[in-house]
């Protein structure tokens, strides 16, 4: 079955500093995976995807996230942290399940990295 | 567009009333689904839809009943509300067929007690 981890319940860092917000994952073929954002009594945000393709990929907001196989990691970064930037990160992945014709889809996610950015 | 529209975002019940919480979509979605958010756990999937006229169950589907007649409308039942049921219920609605690149589009949530 798939699964995602993210090992660091909060991260904390200093505005303008880099962040990285770790997440590894398990899956049988190839994987779909996917971040996304959580702001205080909102729904979550889209934030990037990985299919394919190059391993460095770019999202909303100026993050990106770096795919890398033989770690079965997908970690999401930022060069420069912005107070704006503090929420609840969640890294997701999608189950690959065929249902007839149809692809049934199921999004999975790890426990989610609450990411505080100080002043 | 309005997106994912989720009402009401707070309601209180009595353990053992029953409630229908409404999600509905504008983006011609097939896939609709129904997570609940609970503190330390991340999002867990209660039910999900790939099309009007099916639905199956997620990782937690205990207490919970779902129907989709149409493609917009994907309500979530609680049958008999019970104090673990106390959540923040999320739904969401992608496209499906052979894509599965298709990010998720989720509603604000539903803040739901249970005394």
């Amino acid at each position: 079955a798939q699964s995602v981890a993210q090992p660091e319940d909060q991260v904390n860092v200093a505005e303008g500093n880099p962040l990285t917000v770790k997440c590894t994952y398990s899956v049988s073929g190839n994987p779909y995976l996917f971040w996304y954002v959580q702001y205080p009594n909102r729904g979550l945000q889209f934030l990037l995807k990985y299919i394919t393709g190059d391993n460095l990929v770019k999202g909303s907001y100026g993050f990106e996230a770096e795919f890398n196989k033989s770690q079965t990691s997908f970690h999401l970064k930022k060069p420069s942290a912005l107070v704006s930037d503090s929420a609840l990160y969640f890294c997701a992945v999608r189950d690959i399940l065929r249902r007839g014709s149809s692809n049934t889809g199921k999004l999975i996610f790890g426990q989610g990295t609450t990411l505080q950015v100080k002043p | 567009n309005a997106g994912v529209t989720q009402t009401p975002k707070f309601q209180v019940l009595k353990t053992g009333q029953s409630m229908t919480l409404q999600c509905a979509q504008d983006m011609n979605h097939e896939y609709m689904s129904w997570y609940r958010q609970d503190p330390g756990m991340g999002l867990r999937l209660i039910h999900y839809s790939v099309g009007a006229g099916i639905t199956d169950q997620g990782e937690v589907p205990n207490g919970y009943n779902v129907s989709r007649s149409t493609t917009e409308d994907f309500p979530l039942r609680l049958l008999s509300a019970a104090p673990s049921q106390t959540s923040v219920y999320f739904c969401a609605s992608s496209y499906t067929g052979s894509s599965y690149n298709s990010p998720l589009h989720f509603g604000n949530g539903t803040r739901l007690t249970v005394t």
